[in-house]
């Protein structure tokens, strides 16, 4: 089973900051097969990328998805409010379904 | 629009059984895999299983010996069934597209989940 670690637990940031998170897999994986979503406090995740740099429709073009073999990263340009939230990293291999244990944007 | 409605009770006593019902619109059941995912309270997501119309499976390997996934193409819905719960059962359940993509006559998971229900809580007490 691959495990999925993300970086960091929490980032603390500003609107209009530039970032950047990661997720490790444990071994290498079809850049195909990652993606990540977004989820806010009450709310089910919402797709933001797929095969690890394809937007998911009605994303904003300052979210993108970047990495290959076992190291993939979701930037954010010019953070905006509606930004902060949880976001998972998840993997598919195998028939098996992996997630990420999740980064949280807060404000500052 | 695709649009997926979870149901099924809020409280479950523990060692009984937990089953969930998944109702779908605005897609054919015959043309994606469908999932179930639970997050535990302020923890991160799980993926429980997921099934093909044709009964096709796949289960998380520490839950399979509890969990049942079927699917009812003619009601388009699919549903969950787990055993034996217990307080650490206790999490919102999602259901899910697994998106996939045609080739020849089979349909192959694209590798993520494009739409999801807005959760159905459940607690597991006594």
């Amino acid at each position: 089973e691959i495990v999925l670690t993300q970086s960091p637990d929490t980032l603390s940031l500003s609107t209009g900051d530039r970032v950047t998170l990661f997720c490790r897999a444990s071994q290498s994986i079809s850049d195909s097969l990652l993606a990540w979503y977004q989820q806010k406090p009450g709310q089910s995740p919402r797709l933001v990328v797929y095969g690890a740099s394809s937007r998911a429709t009605g994303i904003p073009d300052r979210f993108s998805g970047g990495g290959s073999g076992t190291d993939f990263t979701l930037t954010i340009n010019r953070v905006e409010a509606e930004d902060f939230a949880v976001y998972f990293c998840q993997h598919y291999g195998g028939g098996l379904i992996t997630f990420g244990q999740g980064t949280r944007l807060e404000i500052k | 629009q695709v649009r997926l409605q979870e149901s099924g009770p809020g409280l479950v006593k523990p060692s009984e059984t937990l089953s969930l019902t998944c109702s779908v619109s605005g897609a054919s059941m015959k043309t994606s895999f469908w999932s179930w995912i639970r997050q535990s309270p302020g923890k991160g997501l799980q993926w429980i299983g997921n099934i093909y119309y044709s009964g096709s499976l796949n289960y998380h390997p520490s839950l399979k010996s509890r969990v049942t996934i079927s699917v009812d193409t003619s009601r388009n819905l699919f549903s969950l069934r787990m055993t034996s719960l217990t307080a650490a059962d206790t999490a919102t359940y999602f259901c899910a597209r697994f998106e996939s993509r045609r080739e020849g006559y089979n349909f192959i998971p694209r590798g993520h989940f494009d739409t999801w229900g807005q959760g159905s809580v459940v607690t597991v007490s006594s």
